[in-house]
Order: C-alpha cells, then structure tokens, then sequence
C-alpha cells in the first residue's frame, strides 16, 4: 500500500520560531509538493520538488523554504515563523509525467503559531 | 476568477439521495481529478479522468472536455459519504484546486 507520511499530525509553535515540517514517501516518486490548506481558500501549492535538490516555487512560497536532500523526504521550513501561517500543510507525491498521474496525500499537519 | 470553480459550496442531503457536485474549469489541462477529504485532513484521490466517464462503485465521475466541465454523482448517498469534495485539474504535474465542496448526508 502506498504511503505518504508527515512528522506531525499537530504543532504549536511561537512567533518568530523556526519550524520544520517533514514529508516522506515510500513510491520512489518523482513529485514532492507541499500545500496549505486555508478555508475559503482551498488547497495552495507553496513549493514543490520535482528530484533531489530541485525545487520550485508554487503559487505561495513567500516565508517557506523547503530542502530535497533524498528522493523520499520532502522538508518545509519556516524560518521564522509567523501568525499567518497558521494553517493546515499537506504533503503529496506522485510519479514523474504529463499530468496524468494520481497524487497521493499525506494525512496533513495543523500548525499553530501563536 | 478562478481556473477551477466548484458548485455548491455545501450541500446537504436525505441519506438515499442522488447527489450530483459540479467543476468547471477555465484552463487547458491533461486530466481532471475528484479528491475526497474527510474531517482529520486526509485526501484521498477518487478519480482521475481525461475524457468520458469512470465509475466506483456508487461514484460516478464525468466529463466533457469541450464544455470543461466535469461531475461528480454520488447514488444511494450514505451518511459515511459525508466529507469535502475537492475537484482538480493539472496542465502539467502541479494541480489546481477548486476550493471544494462540504457534502453531509443525514440519516
């Protein structure tokens, strides 16, 4: 069974403190991407990886980083954490391709950043 | 405007209604996509279509390239059903989402 896996189901964090959030998957998938989920907003991809130490911006990457070191583990930093990046992360993955490919989730962490 | 708009926002239903959630999106794309996340956060992928229909079980997913237009039928909807119904598209490996429908079904 194919699995997507994420550190942390819940986090609390403080403002101004640096947060990692980490991502792994046992497909040997190409795709890494990480998205934020905000309601009224919908699912917002912020950076996705498309092989080991590439990476590219999505539509949100303003106070994210993120770090492919190995082909299974995606990371998403915040480096300095702040109150409007409270919010819901979700990490997927999928094979290489023309769009075609399903996305497998992971089961997502909810930030708190107080 | 955005490139993937979903109707309605929330639905409510009998348990045994037929269920129908539409997408309509603005941009050209390789494949349409139906997602289902339940309270907790989990997605998981229900279907993937780049033309006609596909059926699981008692989903029914379609679409019409021409109209770029796609829906989702849910028969015999069953309280379990309930969740959020999240249409998707993807020009390329990155996806585009619709913000979703919040679907419950009551006994």
């Amino acid at each position: 069974d194919v699995k997507v896996t994420q550190s942390s189901r819940y986090l609390v964090k403080r403002t101004g403190e640096k947060v990692f959030l980490e991502c792994v998957q046992d497909m040997d998938h190409e795709n890494m991407f990480w998205y934020r989920q905000d309601p009224g907003l919908g699912l917002r991809l912020i950076y996705f990886s498309y092989d080991v130490k590439m990476k590219e911006k999505g539509d949100i990457p303003e106070g994210y980083s993120v770090s492919r070191e190995k082909k299974e583990r995606f990371s998403l930093i915040l480096e300095s954490a702040s109150t409007n990046q409270t919010s819901m992360y979700l990490c997927a993955s999928t094979s290489s391709g023309e769009g075609q490919e399903t996305q497998y989730f992971g089961p997502g962490t909810r930030l708190l950043v107080l | 405007k955005n490139e993937v708009e979903q109707s309605p926002q929330n639905l409510t239903a009998q348990e045994g209604e037929f269920i129908t959630i539409n997408c309509s999106y603005s941009v050209g794309i390789s494949a349409l996509h139906w997602l289902q996340q339940h309270p907790g956060g989990g997605i998981v992928s229900l279907f993937m279509l780049s033309s006609g229909k596909k059926k699981h079980g008692r989903l029914i997913a379609t679409i019409n390239i021409q109209e770029k237009h796609s829906s989702l039928h849910i028969t015999a909807s069953h309280p379990r059903d309930s969740a959020v119904y999240i249409c998707a598209v993807s020009p390329h490996s990155r996806l585009t989402f619709g913000e979703g429908t919040q679907l419950t079904v009551n006994p």
